[in-house]
């Protein structure tokens, strides 16, 4: 069982590029989210998704675009890379909103540098 | 508008002490308080979690203290290891499906 699986771990970019982190999840869980984590900041959240077909806005998500065709896969689009992007990306996914009783899951993360 | 804080940002305990760790938020419509725990290169993992109509929750070492009155919530590592260096981040979510807000996190250091 993987879990939540995201590629790639490291990517460097330069500004203006684009490129898409990939999330996938083989627990047949519905939900499925984006965060970033920077240093001293925490993580925050950029899109969601409640199912297939269905995503919404986190607290971040300027300059990124999302997808969920499927209930597996949730990837994260950078249209026009800039260094404010550079960051570190956790998909994360749960069988429905997150109580006490579900709990979500994360990936190992993606690392992205834009010069 | 922070609506987790969490302090300290850093910690340093020394092997066999008591790790604390405080959170507070400001959003009332809050009914879910976990916290999350951070190894370097990993992914966040839940330690322990609290609904706010319980005052304390304790899975083994780990508990947590809720107060609603002062919308404060604080984790506690009893017997604190080494191997319970990381970093934390408390975290809420409301009654919607939109994810989790995070504190900022705390970087525990447990000294041999």
């Amino acid at each position: 069982n993987a879990g939540v699986t995201q590629t790639p771990k490291f990517r460097i970019l330069k500004i203006g590029q684009s490129m898409t982190l990939q999330c996938t999840q083989d627990m047949n869980h519905n939900y499925m989210y984006w965060y970033r984590q920077d240093p001293g900041m925490g993580l925050k959240l950029i899109y969601y998704s409640v199912g297939a077909g269905i995503t919404d806005k986190g607290e971040v998500p300027n300059g990124y675009n999302v997808s969920r065709s499927t209930t597996e896969d949730f990837p994260l689009r950078l249209e026009l890379a800039a260094p404010s992007q550079t960051s570190v990306y956790f998909c994360a996914s749960s069988y429905s909103r997150q109580n006490m009783n579900t709990e979500a899951f994360f990936g190992q993360g993606t690392r992205l540098t834009v010069v | 508008q922070q609506q987790v804080k969490q302090s300290p940002q850093s910690l340093i305990v020394q092997k066999g002490g008591i790790s604390i760790i405080n959170c507070a938020y400001e959003n009332t419509a809050f009914d879910y308080f976990p916290w999350y725990q951070q190894f370097p290169g990993k992914g966040p993992a839940l330690l322990i979690a609290i609904r706010p109509d319980v005052s304390e929750k304790k899975e083994g070492r780990f508990t947590i203290s809720f107060n609603k009155s002062a919308k404060q919530f604080s984790l506690h590592i009893m017997d604190s290891q080494p191997g319970d260096s990381a970093t934390y981040f408390c975290a809420a979510s409301r009654g919607g499906a939109d994810g989790l807000t995070f504190g900022k996190g705390t970087h525990l250091i447990i000294q041999p």
